[in-house]
């Protein structure tokens, strides 16, 4: 059972348009993260929402949690060729008493095209 | 200077073979995993290490035993491979879960069975 649904698995635009990749779950999370990661590289991370309802921005990437905490959305504006790269979102589930896990999605893989 | 490196970044074995892939963080961190991406970038959780405490994805083989000398490592070892085991292996650590941290990764080790 895939707890994190990202969508869409792949996405190809021309650079300057604009994207949203969605992060869903039937689960609630304590935080969710956003991670990029670069080919031969690990997954660094972008951002934590905490907050039902929270935005955050980065330049030009907007981030938002869903209100029940259980889905959040990535927007990327004017997308441009450096934006390329395979995102994933990571929601912190608790597994026990006192204890957490990271869980993450399968990823959305974004191809920028100059 | 790097915060989570593993070694090796490459490693070729043959199936049956035994092998360790090692892991170091630097950044004071009570917390370290092991996730398994494999060929569709699936990014799943093998192990979670927290303050003595291992707390094991259920999934996975038991063919497969982290070794945490102290709190700065924790080495991966692995038995009788097989091919469904070639996957880049990510080692990562963080503040405790429950503190909504960053998770930081190293490099990730390439490892092709044959």
């Amino acid at each position: 059972t895939q707890l994190l649904e990202q969508s869409p698995q792949f996405l190809s635009i021309q650079e300057g348009e604009n994207l949203t990749v969605y992060c869903n779950s039937s689960s609630v999370f304590s935080s969710l993260q956003w991670y990029r990661q670069e080919p031969g590289e690990g997954p660094v991370l972008l951002v934590t929402v905490v907050t039902g309802g929270e935005v955050k921005k980065l330049k030009r990437l907007t981030f938002q949690f869903g209100d029940a905490r259980k889905d959040s959305s990535l927007h990327i504006t004017a997308a441009q060729p450096g934006d390329t790269g395979l995102y994933l979102c990571a929601g912190r589930l608790r597994v026990g008493a006192g204890s957490y896990q990271l869980t993450f999605g399968k990823g959305t893989k974004l191809s920028v095209i100059p | 200077d790097t915060a989570v490196s593993q070694t090796p970044k490459y490693l070729v074995t043959q199936m049956g073979n035994d092998k360790s892939i090692k892991c170091e963080q630097n950044l004071g961190h009570d917390t370290m995993y092991w996730y398994k991406q494999d060929s569709k970038k699936f990014l799943k959780i093998m192990f979670s290490y927290n303050n003595k405490e291992l707390i094991i994805n259920e999934t996975v083989p038991n063919r497969f035993s982290p070794k945490s000398p102290d709190k700065a490592h924790l080495n991966l070892h692995i038995n009788s491979l097989e091919l469904g085991d070639s996957a880049v292996y990510f080692c990562a650590s963080s503040q405790p879960p429950q503190m909504n941290t960053e998770a930081f990764f190293g490099q990730g080790t390439r490892l092709t069975v044959v």
